[in-house]
Formats: C-alpha cells, sequence, structure tokens
C-alpha cells in the first residue's frame, strides 16, 4: 500500500489554464505539507494543514490555494498557471504538527508551456 | 531563522570509497535532525534521523552524529555503492515552518 500517493504524476499544460494536483495518505496522520522542488532541487514549504486546518502558509502567490477536505486528503489548485510554476510539487505527511519526521509522496512534474 | 547549510555537489565517488557529506545547522533551541535521500524519479525518504544532542543516526550503513558544539550532522558511509547514487538532503526540525531543507547534495558512485 502506498503510504501517500499523489496524482498525476506528471502535468503539462499550457500558460493560463488552471489545474489541480491531489494528495492522499493512509497513514492515519493529523498534518500534511505541500512542498516546490525547483530544477537545482531546492525544497520549500508551500503549505501545511493539521487536521484541516492551515497552519503554515508561506510567501506563495494566492493563485495557489490548497483545500483539505479531510485529514487524509490534501489537494493543490493553481489558478492562471505561469511558466515559472514549472517545478516538481511534494506532498508530504506526519503525525502531528509536532513530529517533524515526513513522509513524502512521490511527487508531481508540473510543466507549464 | 533556521537555516541548513550542505556541501554543494555534484560529489563523485567510486564504488567502496568512504562518504562524508557534511551539513551544518543555525537554529534556536533545539532542533531534530535529519537526512533524506532522492533516488531519481522518486519522493524524498527518510535516511536517518537525531533528536537530541550526541544522538547517532543509522540506516543502510550510513551514520551521522547530532553535534551541538560544532552545529552539524555530518553523513558518513564507510563503503558506498553504486546503488546509493541519490540526493541527499540535510534538514532540521524544530522551527514554526515545520522542516527546514538544505539545498541537497546530489552523490554519484561510479563503477
Amino acid at each position: 500500500d502506498t503510504a501517500v500517493s499523489q496524482t498525476p504524476k506528471y502535468l503539462v499544460t499550457q500558460m493560463g489554464n488552471d489545474k489541480s494536483i491531489k494528495c492522499e495518505q493512509n497513514l492515519g496522520h493529523d498534518t500534511m505539507y505541500w512542498y516546490k522542488q525547483d530544477s537545482k532541487k531546492f525544497l520549500k514549504i508551500m503549505f501545511s494543514y493539521n487536521n484541516k486546518e492551515l497552519i503554515i502558509n508561506e510567501t506563495v502567490p494566492n493563485r495557489f490555494s490548497p483545500k483539505s477536505p479531510d485529514k487524509a486528503h490534501l489537494n493543490l489548485h493553481i489558478n492562471s498557471l505561469e511558466l515559472g510554476d514549472s517545478a516538481v510539487y511534494f506532498c508530504a505527511s506526519s503525525q502531528d504538527v509536532a513530529d517533524y519526521e515526513q513522509y513524502f509522496g512521490p511527487g508531481t512534474r508540473l510543466t507549464v508551456t | 531563522g533556521d537555516s541548513v547549510t550542505q556541501m554543494e555537489g555534484p560529489v563523485t565517488l567510486s564504488e567502496e570509497a568512504f562518504l562524508t557529506i557534511n551539513c551544518t545547522y543555525t537554529a534556536t533551541g533545539y532542533p531534530s535532525l535529519f537526512w533524506y535521500v532522492q533516488y531519481p524519479g522518486e519522493g524524498l525518504q527518510l535516511l536517518l534521523k537525531a533528536t537530541k544532542a550526541d544522538d547517532k543516526g543509522s540506516n543502510k550503513g550510513f551514520e551521522a552524529t547530532y553535534r551541538k558544539e560544532t552545529t552539524s550532522f555530518h553523513l558518513e558511509k564507510g563503503s558506498v555503492q553504486v546503488s546509493d547514487s541519490a540526493v541527499y538532503f540535510c534538514a532540521l526540525g524544530g522551527g514554526a515552518d515545520g522542516l527546514t531543507f538544505g539545498k541537497g547534495t546530489h552523490l554519484i558512485i561510479q563503477p
């Protein structure tokens, strides 16, 4: 069983489109995260949710909107995609906010043309 | 704020060589320290961790010791294999932003 899964694995789209990436964890964790990894492999946290509530919201354009329908799911919706949004997006989860041991999904490679 | 500095790559070694990847950190309080590994085309996997000073984390032949006096958590392995080729991330946990990652070190092991 996959602990943290993401769909789709690859996403190619044109500038200006709106797209969503889905994430699910079956670990029973309370806290979920979204990270962006750029072409140089640098990882930066974007959002964190604990029990469906937003707890971390880094300086991210408001075109990015996370949604957590329940604590096992954290989806990322992106409006008006730009070339600079091209990256690999990782979802992760941890037992709770005080547990820094995180489990990562396989990533979604987004390419904006 | 918290930060992690690790050696730039790529690091290229021959099989069975000794590996050290340096990692130093800046943090307030007493963070937990982690090494994650990312194999090509995959997500990050936790390799090892240490939660307090002088703790040694170990896994798959890799080791790292939490050194508070030098604010370091260097990753070592006595004899690397081709299958160890990956990107290695040092990270600290303890701030308000969850995990803070270093920039990653690309390790290439040649047969």
